[in-house]
């Protein structure tokens, strides 16, 4: 069964310093796979998406993320954070084509001034 | 502009209550999907719906059911409400065509069953 590994439940960065989150995850077929950010208060948004071609992915927000087969990781980068970046990240893979997805548990971004 | 709606952002029920939660979308996505989000699990799938009146189940069905009569309409429901089912309930929608995937969520209900 597929599966999502976030190692990191906090993360504490100092604004303008680079930032990156971990995800493993464990999938038998090629995987589809997906960073989304929460916002206090809000729904998840989609930061960004992997399913195949270049390993490294661009998305919103100035963030990237860069697909590792032969790590089964996919984390997540930003090379100057803001404070407005505070959050909660969510790596997820997706199955059944990709119509569902599977969640890590999650990691909190908080950012120091 | 697309849109997840929940009827509700926070509610509060007893223990034994039938509780219905609701989620509109405004995208005419054919998928549309409940999760419970609870700190440490992340989002967890409930049940998966990929048309009206088609359902699946997903990771954690017990306890819950739901129904989508119309396509833009999908409502989960706590037969009988017990504390822990305390948790955040997040809908989304998305569309299979395009191969884009992206789900679309709501702003989420907070439920909180004494």
């Amino acid at each position: 069964a597929q599966s999502v590994t976030q190692p990191d439940i906090h993360i504490t960065v100092s604004e303008g310093a680079s930032l990156e989150l971990r995800c493993n995850y464990s999938y038998g077929a090629t995987p589809y796979l997906f960073w989304y950010v929460q916002s206090p208060g809000q729904g998840l948004q989609l930061l960004l998406k992997y399913f195949s071609g270049d390993t490294l992915v661009q998305g919103i927000k100035g963030f990237e993320a860069e697909f590792k087969r032969s790590q089964s990781s996919f984390n997540l980068r930003k090379p100057s954070v803001h404070w407005s970046d505070a959050a909660e990240y969510f790596c997820a893979v997706g199955r059944n084509a990709g119509n569902m997805l599977t969640f890590g548990g999650g990691t909190r971004l908080m950012v120091k001034p | 502009d697309v849109k997840v709606t929940q009827s509700s952002r926070y509610l509060v029920k007893r223990t034994g209550e039938k509780v219905f939660l609701e989620c509109v979308q405004d995208m005419d996505h054919e998928n549309m999907f409940w999760y419970r989000q609870d700190p440490g699990l992340g989002l967890r799938l409930i049940y998966f719906s990929y048309d009206v009146k088609m359902k699946e189940k997903g990771d954690i069905p017990e306890g819950y059911s739901v129904s989508r009569e119309k396509k833009e309409r999908f409502s989960l429901i706590l037969e009988s409400a017990s504390t822990n089912q305390t948790s955040m309930y997040l809908c989304a929608s998305s569309s299979p065509t395009g191969a884009t995937y992206e789900q679309y969520f709501g702003p989420g209900t907070r439920l909180t069953v004494t």
